[in-house]
C-alpha cells in the first residue's frame, strides 16, 4: 500500500532555531495534511495542502507542497518550546483510501 | 459541545480478557477509525467504517474487532487473540472521505491500554 516517509525521526533543537520536517512518497498524492500532538494529547489538524507547488504560513508556520505533489515540508521559524510534539503528516493518493500517516517527527525544543 | 469522547482513559487487561473500548462523536461525520500507536510511533490504522453497519480492515485488523449499528458510535473491542495490546488507542472521524479526499480527521483523547 501507499507510504508516506517522514524524516527526520527526531529532532532537538536550541530554543530559537529553526526546524524542518519532511514528507516523501513514491506516488502523486492528491493532497497533504499536517497534524501536531502534543506529549500525552492527541493529533489536532493544522493545515490540508492541494495545489502544486503551494505554500501556506500560520505565523512561525511554513507548509510547503512540492511541484511533483509528491514531498511536502513543514518548517517552524525560531521554535518556542510550546512547539514541542510530534508532526505527522498525512496523504491520500488517489481513489477510496483513509489517510495514511507518516511515522511523525519527533521536536524538543531546549530553553 | 462538538467533538469526539473516548471512555476509559485508562484501561487495564488481563490476560485472556477480551475488553471494549469506546467512542462517540457529536460532529454528525460518516466515517469513524480506529488507530493504534506505541511509543515513538506512528499512527497504524486498525479498522474504519464510513457508514453504519459497514467497517473495513486497516493495516493491523488481526486481535480486533468493530461494530457500527449508530453513525456516532464506533466501540472497538480487544480480543485475547490481540498477543500485545498495550499501546495508545485513538478514535477520529471525518466526513465520509470519498466525497473529495479532502476531509481532515478530528482525534479523540485517546484511551491508554496496558495488560496486566
Amino acid at each position: 500500500g501507499q507510504q508516506v516517509m517522514q524524516i527526520p525521526q527526531y529532532q532537538h533543537v536550541q530554543e530559537g532555531e529553526d526546524f524542518t520536517t519532511y514528507c516523501n512518497s513514491s506516488t502523486t498524492l492528491s493532497n497533504i495534511q499536517w497534524y501536531k500532538q502534543r506529549p500525552g494529547g492527541h493529533p489536532v489538524f493544522l493545515i490540508q495542502l492541494v495545489k502544486s507547488g503551494e505554500v501556506k504560513k500560520q505565523k512561525r508556520l511554513t507548509f510547503q507542497f512540492g511541484e511533483a505533489k509528491k514531498n511536502s515540508s513543514l518548517h517552524i521559524t525560531a521554535t518556542q518550546t510550546t512547539d514541542v510534539g510530534t508532526y505527522f503528516c498525512a496523504a491520500i493518493n488517489s481513489g477510496n483510501t483513509p489517510l495514511v500517516f507518516g511515522k511523525g517527527t519527533r521536536l524538543s525544543v531546549i530553553a | 459541545d462538538g467533538g469526539i469522547t473516548q471512555s476509559p482513559k485508562y484501561l487495564f487487561r488481563k490476560e485472556g480478557q477480551n475488553v471494549t473500548l469506546s467512542c462517540e462523536q457529536n460532529l454528525n461525520h460518516d466515517a469513524m477509525y480506529w488507530y493504534r500507536q506505541d511509543p515513538g510511533q506512528g499512527l497504524r490504522l486498525i479498522y474504519y467504517s464510513q457508514i453504519v453497519n459497514d467497517f473495513q480492515k486497516g493495516d493491523i485488523a488481526e486481535g480486533y474487532s468493530v461494530s457500527r449499528e449508530k453513525k456516532e458510535s464506533f466501540p472497538l473491542t480487544v480480543t485475547s487473540a490481540q498477543k500485545n495490546p498495550t499501546a495508545f488507542y485513538l478514535c477520529a472521524s471525518s466526513t465520509f472521505y470519498r466525497t473529495s479526499g479532502r476531509e481532515t480527521q478530528y482525534f479523540g483523547p485517546g484511551t491508554r491500554l496496558l495488560v496486566l
